[in-house]
C-alpha cells in the first residue's frame, strides 16, 4: 500500500490551461505539504495544511490554489499554467507540523508546460 | 530565518573511497537536522536525523553547533549510494527547509 500517492505521475499541458494534481495519504497524518522541485533540483515548500487548515503559504503565485477536503487529501489546482511552472511537484505528510520526523513523500508529479 | 547550505552541487568519488557531503545551516534556535536521499526518479526518503544519532546504510552525521554544520559521512562509498542528497532543517516555522542538494556519483 502506497503511503502517500499522487496522481497523475506525469502531466504535459499547454500554456494557459488549468490543471489539478491530487494527493492522498493513508498514514493518519495530520499535516500535508506541497513542495516544488525545479529544474536545478531545488526543493521549496509551497503550502502546508494541518487538519484541513492552511498553515503555510509561501510566496506562491495565486494561480496556485491548494484544497484539502479532509486531512487525508491535499490537492493542488493551477490556473493559467506558464512555462515556468514546469517542475516536479511533491506531496508529503507528517504526524505533526514542521518536524522532519515522519515526513513521507509521494513519488512526485512531473509537470511539463509547453 | 532558516537556511541550509550545501556548497557542492556534485561530488564524484571512486567506489571504496570515503565520502563527506557538506551541510551548513543558519538558525538562531535549536534546530532539528536531517538528511534525505533521492535515488534516480524516486521519492525522497529520510536517511538520517540528528536526534537519533543512528547509522543508516553506513552513513553517519554529527551535529556541530559551533560550526553550524551537519556533514554526512561514509567511510567506504558503494555504487548504490549514487543519488541526490538533501540536508534539511526544521526550526519553529512548521516547515522543513531543504538545502540545494548534492549529487553523489560513485564511480567503479
Amino acid at each position: 500500500d502506497t503511503a502517500v500517492s499522487q496522481t497523475p505521475k506525469y502531466l504535459v499541458t499547454q500554456m494557459g490551461n488549468d490543471k489539478s494534481i491530487k494527493c492522498e495519504q493513508n498514514l493518519g497524518h495530520d499535516t500535508m505539504y506541497w513542495y516544488k522541485q525545479d529544474s536545478k533540483k531545488f526543493l521549496k515548500i509551497m503550502f502546508s495544511y494541518n487538519n484541513k487548515e492552511l498553515i503555510i503559504n509561501e510566496t506562491v503565485p495565486n494561480r496556485f490554489s491548494p484544497k484539502s477536503p479532509d486531512k487525508a487529501h491535499l490537492n493542488l489546482h493551477i490556473n493559467s499554467l506558464e512555462l515556468g511552472d514546469s517542475a516536479v511537484y511533491f506531496c508529503a505528510s507528517s504526524r505533526t507540523p514542521g518536524t522532519g520526523v515522519g515526513y513521507t513523500f509521494g513519488s512526485g508529479t512531473r509537470l511539463t508546460v509547453v | 530565518a532558516q537556511r541550509v547550505t550545501q556548497p557542492e552541487k556534485l561530488l564524484s568519488v571512486f567506489k571504496g573511497a570515503p565520502v563527506e557531503l557538506k551541510c551548513n545551516y543558519s538558525y538562531s534556535g535549536s534546530p532539528e537536522l536531517f538528511w534525505y536521499v533521492q535515488y534516480s526518479r524516486q521519492r525522497l526518503q529520510l536517511l538520517l536525523r540528528h536526534i537519533s544519532r543512528e547509522s543508516i546504510k553506513g552513513f553517519t552525521a554529527d551535529l556541530n553547533k559551533g560550526e553550524t554544520s551537519f556533514h554526512l559521512k561514509k567511510p567506504f562509498a558503494q555504487e548504490e549510494d549514487s543519488a541526490m542528497y538533501y540536508c534539511a532543517l526544521s526550526g519553529n516555522g512548521n516547515k522543513l527547509v531543504f538545502g540545494a542538494g548534492t549529487i553523489l556519483r560513485v564511480k567503479s
